[in-house]
């Protein structure tokens, strides 16, 4: 069986500041991917960034990045540079294998912006 | 362009009465199709996925149902609903593991 916990149910940053939202893993399988979904107040789930498991370097999407670290199954995001508009609700998700692409997610963090 | 619909947005319906979401996709053919509740303030819970047309697993027994009629259409149902079956209830959608999800923008339930 495959888990995803995120140890902090909830988080704070000044505007302009950087973050890091915690996400560790368990798996059996040596080939998956990660993913970072954002679920700001309106409640759509949004893909933030994705990782795969063969790829050492960490992936990056503008402001957010991730910091992968494969032998300790984790995967934390960090976002840079803190907007009011990234105050929402993150998952961490796991996808390690079969044919239904089934996600695990985790039970997310509440990210608060203050400006 | 692949987009996904999901309806209603809002729903609110009586102990006992029936239900019927409905998730359609376009622009993609053969996708995996899920089901997810979220209950008030946190983690998704996956009820269903379908790999098919007519192929359903269920992942959670409980008082709901999943269909999948047609290639991209998706429907969660119940006979009877009860007051635990609140929640915010999402649709998504995969063609490959690497892609993740697409999300459908979800439908909230509150039974009364």
């Amino acid at each position: 069986a495959q888990t995803v916990t995120q140890s902090q149910p909830e988080m704070s940053v000044q505007e302009a500041e950087t973050v890091t939202l915690s996400c560790t893993y368990d798996t059996s399988e040596s080939d998956y991917y990660l993913f970072w979904y954002k679920q700001p107040p309106s409640r759509q789930m949004i893909l933030v960034i994705r990782q795969e498991a063969y790829k050492q370097q960490n992936a990056t999407e503008n402001r957010f990045s991730v910091n992968f670290q494969k032998a300790a199954k984790s995967f934390s995001l960090k976002i840079s540079d803190s907007q009011l508009g990234d105050a929402a609700m993150y998952f961490c998700a796991l996808n390690s294998g079969g044919s239904n692409y089934k996600l695990t997610f985790g039970k997310g963090t509440l990210l608060t912006v203050n400006p | 362009s692949q987009t996904i619909h999901q309806w209603p947005a809002t729903l609110v319906q009586p102990v006992g009465s029936p239900l019927s979401l409905e998730c359609t996709v376009e622009g993609t053919s053969n996708p995996n199709l899920y089901w997810y509740r979220q209950a008030a303030g946190r983690g998704l819970q996956l009820l269903f996925y379908s790999v098919g047309i007519g192929q359903i697993s269920s992942e959670v027994p409980q008082n709901l149902s999943a269909s999948r009629p047609q290639d991209r259409q998706f429907i969660l149902s119940s006979k009877k609903l009860l007051l635990s079956d609140s929640g915010f209830y999402l649709c998504a959608w995969s063609v490959h593991r690497g892609g993740g999800y697409t999300f459908g923008s979800g439908t909230r339930l509150t039974v009364v």
